[in-house]
């Protein structure tokens, strides 16, 4: 079964600052999905960037964008110049490219920007 | 186009009595999954349902547990004689054909 690790339970980031969240997961399938979803406080899941594994070209979205390490099952998101919205839950989430599978989420890094 | 529907938003319920949460799906999309959240954890998959089908329920406890996706209607997770244990964040996603979920808003259930 898939897994997906995220050994940052918190960080903390100056405004303006950039920071790395960390993401490691396990599989043994070659083509896939990858996500990081934002959670503030609403609770609301909100999708910040997803990249395809047959992709090698790192996802950018603004502001974030993820270092890919397929090799190493790794996946990375950067936020740089953060902003104090940018404070919230953060997981990562692995999906199988089979049609319909359902995610695999991480335990979240909960990210706090500092002004 | 509106986003995914959940409500109640809050439920309250005492250990014994049932819970029904609701989940509306995006126009057009007939792929419905839910989600359990815990306090301080990831989301955890409970069921994959399309229309008048339940695709997959291996993330779904064996009792007091069930999903439904009618043909005309809403998805409906129903939990019968909740305990505290019970108390979480419920979370409704839906799909058109492909990959990309899209989140509700989340139902957060209290057991007293």
């Amino acid at each position: 079964a898939q897994t997906v690790t995220q050994s940052q339970p918190e960080m903390s980031v100056q405004e303006a600052e950039t920071v790395t969240l960390s993401c490691t997961y396990d599989t043994s399938e070659s083509d896939y999905y990858l996500f990081w979803y934002k959670q503030p406080p609403s609770r609301q899941m909100i999708l910040v960037i997803r990249q395809e594994a047959y992709k090698q070209q790192n996802a950018t979205e603004n502001r974030f964008s993820v270092n890919f390490q397929k090799a190493a099952k790794s996946f990375s998101l950067k936020i740089s110049d953060s902003q104090l919205g940018d404070a919230a839950m953060y997981f990562c989430a692995y999906s199988s490219d089979n049609y319909g599978q359902n995610f695999v989420f991480g335990p979240g890094t909960r990210l706090s920007v500092l002004p | 186009n509106a986003g995914v529907m959940q409500n109640p938003r809050h439920l309250v319920r005492r250990r014994g009595q049932e819970a029904r949460l609701r989940c509306s799906p995006m126009k057009g999309h007939s792929h419905v999954y839910w989600y359990r959240q815990l306090p301080e954890e990831g989301l955890k998959f409970m069921v994959y349902l399309q229309k008048e089908n339940i695709i997959d329920e291996s993330g779904m406890p064996k009792e007091r547990f069930s999903a439904e996706f009618p043909k005309e209607g809403p998805s409906i997770l129903r939990i019968q004689q909740v305990v505290r244990g019970d108390s979480a964040a419920y979370f409704c996603a839906s799909s058109p054909l492909g990959n990309e979920q899209f989140f509700g808003p989340g139902t957060r259930l209290t057991v007293l």
